[in-house]
């Protein structure tokens, strides 16, 4: 049973414009999710992290939102840019698997 | 450090075949994980290992699959006999903690293909 949910496989926006991914959950104990992103023939790398105990957390362009309520979390990019293209993944805490992905395409 | 070394990073073998697939992870790290990554499922979690020990080995598709871990900087997924649908790209990782909580370090790696 798939526990962390990516339901968009793909997304594509405007360089300059805001990128937004989401993630649903189902199990109300995860306490902390980390999104990664993944460049065709790397391994995926680390890119932000957020605690249950949060709803926000900032990095630069980078900002993980989280509402415990719905099981959602949300990243969000501003401004895209082109090198933002990417398979970006979510994954939860305590079950270590992670979402089937969302490929996002930033276009000059 | 040099970050969490697989090898090989391509094997290419026929079917029936036994392949093996190494990684070093990362020096102080405790938690090691094997995934495998497929168009039709994604990053799929196989095996997690925590200070050398098998933790969670519900990922493994089946017997034909094993996963060693014999001491804290080496690791080993090994397939026999392999089969095509076991064609993907394997990563390893590794963790300084135990779990999710902490963030993980992929190495680059290795696609495998059996044909």
């Amino acid at each position: 049973d798939q526990q962390v949910k990516q339901n968009s496989p793909s997304l594509s926006v405007q360089e300059g414009r805001i990128s937004i991914l989401n993630c649903d959950y189902t199990n109300s104990m995860f306490d902390y999710f980390l999104w990664y992103k993944k460049y065709p023939a790397e391994g995926p790398t680390f890119l932000i992290s957020i605690s249950s105990i949060k709803d926000k957390n900032e990095d630069g362009r980078f900002t993980v939102f989280l509402n415990k309520s719905a099981k959602h979390l949300s990243l969000h990019i501003v401004p895209s840019q082109p090198g933002d293209s990417a398979v970006y993944f979510c994954a939860a805490s305590n079950d270590m698997r992670f979402g089937a992905g969302t490929r996002l395409t930033v276009k000059p | 450090d040099a970050g969490v070394i697989q090898s090989p990073r391509h094997e290419v073998t026929e079917m029936g075949q036994e392949v093996t697939l190494r990684c070093k992870p990362i020096s102080g790290h405790n938690s090691l994980f094997w995934y495998r990554q497929t168009m039709m499922r994604g990053l799929e979690l196989l095996i997690y290992f925590n200070n050398n020990v098998p933790i969670d080995d519900s990922g493994m598709p089946e017997d034909r699959f094993s996963a060693k871990m014999p001491n804290a900087s080496f690791s080993t997924l090994k397939i026999q006999p392999s089969e095509p649908r076991d064609s993907a790209v394997y990563f390893c990782a590794s963790s300084p903690g135990q779990g999710g909580s902490y963030e993980q370090y992929f190495g680059p790696g290795t696609r495998l293909t059996v044909t």
